[in-house]
């Protein structure tokens, strides 16, 4: 079974700076997406980045970048230059080819002025 | 309206009633995905959609819990006799489909409280 892990109930960071959100997944398939969302108080979930797991480079929009080590099972999500609007819980998830969806249990971050 | 839609927002039942919760997809979309949040929780997949395939009901906690869909239209996610470990936010989301199409739009979930 797949399974996604997020190791990091809360992270913070101060405003500008940088932080790493930790994501690890179990899954047999060598074909799958994953992603990273985010879920600010409105509850609205919107998706921050994708990642396929065919492709070796690493997926960037514009702040947000991955680091997506594949034999380690490793997707991690980099913010830099941290904005308040970024505080949000963060999700990672997994897609099988099954078109299931499998999520971590979140990563609240808070962003200090 | 583009965007994958959700109604009641919010509804509080008493413990042992039945509550029908509706979500509307974005037109177009034939996957469609119901998720249970918790407070404080990720994301627990309940049902799947997809097109005129049988549903992935793998998810559902139990027999109380049952959904519909309409074609690649409206669902119905009902939850029979109400308790309230029930109480969380149902999240729907809708996708296009195909593999190669990844992204999963949610809508704004509904919120229940069992009292």
């Amino acid at each position: 079974a797949q399974t996604v892990t997020q190791s990091q109930p809360e992270m913070s960071v101060q405003e500008a700076e940088t932080v790493t959100l930790s994501c690890t997944y179990d899954t047999s398939e060598s074909d799958y997406y994953l992603f990273w969302y985010k879920q600010p108080p409105s509850r609205q979930m919107i998706l921050v980045i994708r990642q396929e797991a065919y492709k070796q480079q690493n997926a960037t929009e514009n702040r947000f970048s991955v680091n997506f080590q594949k034999a380690a099972k490793s997707f991690s999500l980099k913010i830099s230059d941290s904005q308040l609007g970024d505080a949000a819980m963060y999700f990672c998830a997994y897609r099988r080819t099954g078109n299931q969806f499998y999520f971590g249990t979140g990563t609240s971050l808070t962003v200090i002025p | 309206g583009a965007g994958v839609s959700q109604s009641p927002s919010n509804k509080v039942t008493e413990k042992g009633k039945d509550v029908e919760l509706r979500c509307d997809p974005i037109s177009g979309h034939t996957a469609l995905y119901w998720y249970r949040q918790r407070l404080g929780q990720g994301l627990e997949f309940l049902i799947y959609f997809q097109g005129n395939s049988a549903p992935d009901k793998s998810g559902l906690p139990s027999d109380r819990f049952s959904a519909e869909r309409t074609g690649e239209s409206v669902s119905t996610l009902t939850i029979q006799r109400t308790q309230q470990e029930d109480s969380a936010v149902y999240l729907c989301a809708s996708s296009s489909g195909d593999f190669f199409s990844y992204e999963q739009y949610f809508g704004p979930g509904t919120r229940l409280t069992v009292t």
